[in-house]
């Protein structure tokens, strides 16, 4: 499986400023997605991280809220902008297996908190 | 660390004992099925995967049922260990595409 490192691990940030949060892949991928965990809850997807064009977002989601960027097969950046108490989360990015098959693999997580 | 498992259902068993945790998915035309455990302060970490041409399937220690009938899924632990305790999510995708998390449950492994 895909060795995925995020940074930062954590950060506790101002209301109204904004985090950027990478994401690096050992290997190269195909498909890379972006997952928010609240406290206590599952995981949501936020968007679909695609290379050379513009990420896919899920229904609640918005791209000047959370603009990604995916420069190449290895990297994707996801910023939490103009943020909120409410933002305060765990986002994760993962990555889809080479081989033709659908196991995801997921990132450490970065743990955001909004004060 | 904080647990990402603060509202969720728990299950407890003894060590040595078997787990069973099941999960209801929502969409029938679901054709992939993941089992993930979460521990604290760490991403989920990949368990066993299902297709849904198959009703069971075994990895080490662990098996995975789906009943496409009533839409369930569900995964047993065997000889279950100290190590074990996490939050274990189940997820669903069609065409293993975008997957859909359940709610997750936390065990709890008793020494």
């Amino acid at each position: 499986s895909a060795v995925i490192s995020q940074k930062p691990s954590r950060d506790i940030c101002q209301r109204g400023t904004s985090l950027t949060i990478q994401c690096q892949v050992d290997s190269q991928v195909t498909m890379m997605f972006w997952y928010r965990q609240q406290p206590g809850q599952s995981l949501t997807l936020i968007a679909t991280a695609n290379q050379g064009s513009e990420a896919t977002y899920e229904s609640g989601f918005v791209i000047d809220k959370f603009p990604i960027s995916r420069p190449n097969l290895t990297f994707s950046t996801l910023t939490v902008s103009n943020m909120s108490p409410e933002d305060s989360s765990i986002y994760l990015c993962s990555v889809l297996s080479g081989g033709g098959l659908y196991e995801q693999y997921f990132g450490p997580g970065t743990r955001l908190t909004v004060t | 660390g904080e647990s990402v498992g603060l509202h969720l259902p728990t299950l407890s068993v003894q060590e040595g004992d078997n787990s069973i945790i099941n999960c209801a998915y929502s969409n029938s035309a679901s054709d992939y099925f993941i089992w993930y455990k979460q521990e604290s302060g760490k991403g989920p970490q990949f368990i066993i995967d299902i297709r849904s041409n198959m009703d069971k399937r075994q990895g080490q220690r662990v098996t995975v049922l789906l009943n496409k009938t009533v839409k369930h899924l569900s995964l047993q632990i065997a000889a279950t260990q100290p190590g074990d305790s996490a939050v274990y999510f189940c997820a669903e995708s069609e065409y293993g595409n975008k997957l859909v998390f359940g709610a997750g449950t936390i065990l709890r492994v008793k020494s």
